[in-house]
């Protein structure tokens, strides 16, 4: 089974408009991580935001914001005003407390148009 | 920025053949985790290394093997090269064993076998 889903494959806005990236996840550690990363065309991935299982607070970094639901299982992630720099493929990632690996979603691709 | 590096950028190897992957970890970060990305999928865990000695695998054949040396680089080799070898292969470095410390990732290394 898929331990982390991300069901939007790809999402097309309008500069400036805000967008949500779903993420939802399945573990049953009672410990475990959370991760976003941005993927730009070059292909290097780019840490966004790490938050464990304990800490459901939600976080505004900028433009960024992560709405973090232990209730729902999932750590959905919002860009307000988008900006054309922003165009990505972005995926959600989970660790689990007692493994070595990071379980990566599919990847949400995302393109801003000017 | 994240100070880990890979070498090549690109290769093109037939199949049958022998491939090797460098990374540079940042420095202090005892942590090299290898990761195989397929066109328009999330990266999937190959194996990882803590101070030299293999911690982990994923669903990998044996002929995927890495080597961790102490002054922060590593290797993935992967021999009888297949078809279904193309891919992105990345390197993350991480400071702590396991997964619950942050795995920074490399460009990558971009693997074409024909």
């Amino acid at each position: 089974a898929q331990k982390v889903t991300q069901a939007q494959t790809e999402i097309s806005v309008v500069e400036k408009e805000d967008v949500t990236l779903d993420c939802v996840y399945e573990t049953r550690d009672t410990t475990y991580y959370l991760f976003w990363y941005k993927q730009p065309p070059s292909g290097e991935l780019v840490f966004l935001i790490r938050r464990n299982s304990f800490d459901e607070q939600n976080e505004i970094s900028g433009r960024y914001s992560w709405n973090f639901q232990k209730s729902t299982s999932s750590f959905n992630f919002t860009i307000t005003a988008s900006q054309v720099v922003d165009s990505a493929v972005y995926f959600c990632a989970l660790s689990e407390g007692t493994g070595n690996q990071f379980y990566f979603g599919t990847g949400t691709s995302l393109t801003v148009i000017p | 920025e994240t100070g880990v590096t890979q070498s090549p950028t690109h290769l093109i190897k037939t199949r049958g053949q022998q491939v090797t992957l460098r990374c540079s970890s940042q420095s202090g970060h005892n942590t090299v985790s290898w990761y195989q990305q397929a066109l328009g999928q999330g990266p999937q865990f190959i194996f990882q290394y803590y101070r030299e000695e293999e911690n982990g695998r994923g669903n990998f054949p044996p002929r995927f093997s890495g080597l961790q040396f102490p002054n922060y680089s590593s290797e993935l080799n992967v021999n009888a090269l297949e078809l279904d070898d193309s891919a992105l292969y990345l390197c993350a470095s991480s400071f702590e064993w396991g997964s619950t410390d942050t795995q920074y990732f490399g460009p990558g290394t971009r693997l074409t076998v024909l």
